[in-house]
């Protein structure tokens, strides 16, 4: 089946560059998430996109910014980055199955690997 | 704030025997819940979710059981395996489209042959 693609797998920076990462969801997902996962820490939930508009919030920098496309693809954009921006960077998509107040069952990328020197 | 935690950082278990991962949550507006294997270097796999309309959930040798007086879930393994071998996290979400996945810390699970 097919799963989400995420885009590079690896990335090298040096600090105050910027960097963006790419996203493709599940087909027909319509929903998108974004997560980093620091060095033996749990995911960390940055923001998510519904039907190209933002739905969630969480800890994301002012530096970073996303976006989701008309085909359903989302970017992460870095910008200035900072040592402590290495992380993995995860992308989630699941489908809203319209049920009222069910969650939807995220399904995860293999993740970007943000390495800032 | 509200978090999701699991009790035991590290489970040692001889392969065959059953595992059992403990989780507990203290959002008590949460209703999904979901349990994900990850392993090194890859992204967290989903394997079974519940609904807190539910107490109960079996999957392929999974199990999943949700007591919400306490506000606990656990995810058992049976006859655990070598490639069981990884870290599991249980994530908590309010339901709606587009909600965030709250973490809990990970358990790693070591087989032993």
């Amino acid at each position: 089946a097919a799963g989400v693609i995420q885009s590079p797998r690896h990335l090298i920076k040096e600090k105050r560059e910027t960097a963006t990462l790419k996203c493709y969801p599940i087909p027909r997902h319509d929903t998108v998430y974004w997560y980093q996962q620091g060095p033996g820490q749990d995911p960390q939930f940055l923001i998510s996109f519904y039907e190209k508009m933002q739905s969630d919030k969480g800890s994301i920098p002012d530096r970073f910014s996303a976006q989701q496309f008309s085909d359903y693809h989302s970017e992460l954009n870095m910008s200035s980055l900072e040592l402590g921006d290495s992380a993995l960077y995860f992308c989630a998509s699941s489908i809203n199955t319209g049920l009222a107040g069910a969650g939807d069952t995220q399904y995860f990328g293999p993740g970007t690997r943000l390495t800032v020197l | 704030g509200e978090s999701v935690g699991l009790h035991l950082p590290t489970l040692s278990v001889q392969e065959g025997d059953n595992s059992i991962i403990n989780c507990a949550y203290s959002n008590s507006a949460s209703d999904y819940f979901i349990w994900y294997k990850q392993e090194s270097g890859k992204g967290p796999q989903f394997i079974i979710d519940i609904r807190s309309n539910m107490d109960k959930r079996q999957g392929q040798r999974v199990t999943v059981l949700l007591n919400k007086t306490v506000k606990h879930l656990s995810l058992q393994i049976a006859a655990t395996q070598p490639g069981d071998s990884a870290v599991y996290f249980c994530a908590e979400n309010i339901g709606a489209a587009g909600n965030k996945l709250t973490f809990g810390g990970g358990t790693r699970v070591l087989v032993k042959p």
